[in-house]
């Protein structure tokens, strides 16, 4: 009830390629998903978040698409760079919990020049 | 820079030992989590506190506590350390409850 599950667990893309990375959640308690990006020995930096009530959220090259029906979100990034090659996590928040996130494993993104 | 501050960078120690580890949040914000990211087990929350009260609590061993001091600055207390517990801590701020969390840098600590 408190996982959220995120595949792939690695990707490999071609620069300029679109890497989607996607998550599940079975918690309807959930009403706030985040996406963090985090390079080797830094930690997690917030890339796009999203409420339940949108279906899309769109910054620069980063949207998020959201399907509440399906518990499910995921993270397409257009035009993707070498500079994106990261790990990436989704997350989700209890409404009423304090505000500790629940992470998905993560998604190890490669992109190729 | 995300204006999270935690010390030491790295702590490497042995089987048995106890540490303390370090988190000053942002400027303003008044919540404080800690994390555990280890390979086995990814990021998992493990604590949160809010204006110096323990707000959430996670999948914290026993052997582990927290406390956050009245400048808000927090401390994560681990003892009778094993070798399991080899993981990257972060720590993370947010101005009040159910915001943004900005996460610090890390404290990796290997236990021998």
């Amino acid at each position: 009830q408190q996982q959220v599950k995120q595949s792939p667990q690695s990707l490999i893309v071609q620069k300029g390629g679109i890497s989607i990375i996607n998550c599940a959640y079975e918690n309807t308690a959930f009403d706030y998903f985040p996406w963090y990006q985090q390079f080797p020995g830094k930690g997690p930096a917030l890339l796009i978040a999203i409420r339940p009530d949108v279906s899309e959220k769109k910054e620069g090259r980063f949207t998020i698409s959201f399907n509440k029906s399906a518990k499910q979100f995921s993270l397409h990034i257009m035009d993707s760079q070498p500079g994106d090659s990261a790990t990436y996590f989704c997350a989700a928040r209890h409404y009423n919990q304090g505000g500790k996130l629940i992470f998905g494993q993560g998604t190890e993104l490669s992109v190729k020049p | 820079d995300s204006g999270v501050t935690q010390t030491p960078k790295h702590l490497i120690t042995a089987t048995g030992q106890r540490v303390t580890l370090r988190c000053s949040p942002r400027s303003g914000d008044l919540s404080v989590y800690w994390y555990q990211q280890s390979l086995d087990q990814g990021l998992q929350f493990l604590i949160q506190y809010y204006n110096g009260e323990e707000r959430a609590k996670g999948n914290i061993l026993e052997r582990f506590s927290a406390q956050q001091f009245p400048d808000l600055h927090s401390e994560l207390n681990l003892s009778s350390l094993e070798l399991g517990d080899s993981a990257l801590y972060f720590c993370a701020s947010s101005r009040l409850l159910q915001e943004t969390q900005y996460f610090g840098p890390g404290t990796r600590l290997l236990v021998l």
